[in-house]
């Protein structure tokens, strides 16, 4: 049973637009849920993340806006750029716990 | 600066090899844990270690074995490498009761021939 979910596989964005990657959870004891970036060939790393308690969170271009009555998560990027192609997984995590439940991921492909 | 760090880069291995990949994190972190990655498949558990020499299998565990002998370091270990087990083998460390975020190491691309 898939807990978090990224339904798009590929999203593709042109320069200088707005890039909306999208991310679905069913369990509502979810305490934090995290983005991460991860290049080819290298490993993830974190980008952003929001408290459960909290429905948007800012850094710099990244936005994560948090909606728990749908159990929906999206991270904006705004403007996007071409170092901004890479693979993005949605995370949630249960504060106390000792893992974390990973979406699938979405290639976001930045084009010029 | 937090670091997790894999022994090896890139491997070239053989069916039937046995094969170590090494982890080590300086952040005296509890929780370890190897996933694989995949096209189209995300980031799949294979185990997780959340103290010294105890291990949890995560999802997909079958074709493999880890070892936490010190808190710092988690080893996993192929024991007879077939060729789905080419993959991208990343190494991740975890502080219990933090806000979740999980740090990882650069990734080991294992090729079985």
């Amino acid at each position: 049973d898939q807990q978090v979910k990224q339904n798009s596989p590929s999203l593709s964005v042109q320069e200088g637009r707005i890039s909306i990657l999208n991310c679905d959870y069913t369990n509502s004891m979810f305490d934090y849920f995290l983005w991460y970036k991860k290049y080819p060939a290298e490993g993830p790393t974190f980008l952003i993340s929001i408290s459960s308690i909290k429905d948007k969170n800012e850094d710099g271009r990244f936005t994560v806006f948090l909606n728990k009555s749908a159990k929906h998560l999206s991270l904006h990027i705004v403007p996007s750029q071409p170092g901004d192609s890479a693979v993005y997984f949605c995370a949630a995590y249960t504060w106390g716990g000792n893992k974390l439940t990973f979406g699938t991921g979405t290639q976001l492909k930045v084009e010029l | 600066d937090v670091k997790v760090t894999q022994s090896s880069r890139y491997l070239v291995k053989r069916t039937g090899e046995k094969v170590f990949l090494e982890c080590v994190q300086d952040m005296d972190h509890e929780n370890m844990f190897w996933y694989r990655q995949d096209p189209g498949l995300g980031l799949r558990l294979i185990y997780f270690s959340y103290d010294v020499k105890m291990k949890e299998k995560g999802d997909i565990p079958e074709g493999y074995s880890v070892s936490r002998e010190k808190k710092e370091r988690f080893s996993l270990i192929l024991e007879s490498a077939s060729t789905n087990q080419t993959s991208m083998y990343l190494c991740a460390s975890l502080r219990t009761s933090s806000t979740g975020e999980l740090f990882f190491g650069e990734g080991s691309r294992l090729t079985v021939l």
